[in-house]
């Protein structure tokens, strides 16, 4: 069975600083790895993926996230945090391909304060 | 391309009351998620279809909700009677096919308060 611990509901920031956001992942099948991002009152839109190959994938607004096996991890990254950013960010993980529907984590909420 | 439509946006309701929320996926697209999304938690599949037919539907809670896609293309989620902890938004998403399943298009969902 798959699953994803989001540590941390919230995530508070200042503009300019330094995005992390931790994603930890439980499979029993090499996984596929995903960033969703929900803006309020919208639904989740695609940030970033990984299936196969370089395990530091970019995304769109740059973020960026790396995948590290040893540390079933794929943390979300941005160098410089924007006003725009503030969201609601969702780590998921698919086992073994592309038929499988993915788990989501419970969402980190990142603030960005002026 | 138009995306995932979903209608209301917004719902308010009492216990014991009906409720049904519409969702027109991305056009070509064959597959179809139900989500449900309960306040602080991550989204929850309800049920998929494939085309016209069922693929998933084992976290459906059958005694109270269900769902169509009579044509493959629009769909219908209803609860019916609605309880309180049927409060949440309803997300709808659409893949191509269900070998994309991990890459979904979600809708902006439907906000539903039981009272």
């Amino acid at each position: 069975a798959q699953s994803v611990t989001q540590l941390g509901s919230h995530v508070s920031v200042s503009e300019g600083a330094l995005v992390l956001l931790r994603c930890n992942y439980s499979s029993s099948v090499p996984p596929y790895l995903f960033w969703y991002v929900q803006y309020p009152n919208q639904g989740l839109q695609l940030l970033l993926k990984y299936t196969t190959g370089a395990t530091l994938v970019k995304g769109i607004n740059g973020f960026e996230a790396e995948f590290k096996k040893s540390e079933t991890s794929f943390h979300l990254t941005k160098p410089s945090a924007h006003m725009s950013d503030a969201a609601e960010y969702f780590c998921a993980v698919s086992e073994g391909g592309g038929s499988y529907i993915p788990t989501f984590g419970r969402g980190t909420s990142l603030i960005v304060h002026p | 391309e138009a995306g995932v439509a979903q209608s209301p946006r917004y719902k308010i309701i009492e216990k014991r009351q009906s409720v049904a929320f519409w969702c027109n996926p991305i056009s070509g697209h064959a597959t179809l998620y139900w989500y449900q999304q309960i306040l602080g938690q991550g989204p929850k599949l309800l049920i998929q279809f494939q085309n016209n037919g069922v693929v998933d539907d084992s976290q459906l809670p059958k005694d109270r909700f269900s769902a169509e896609r009579l044509k493959g293309v629009d769909s219908t989620l209803k609860i019916q009677p609605a309880k309180l902890e049927d409060s949440a938004v309803y997300l709808c998403a659409s893949t191509p096919s269900p070998m994309s399943s991990y890459e979904q298009y979600f809708g902006p969902g439907t906000r539903l308060t039981v009272t």
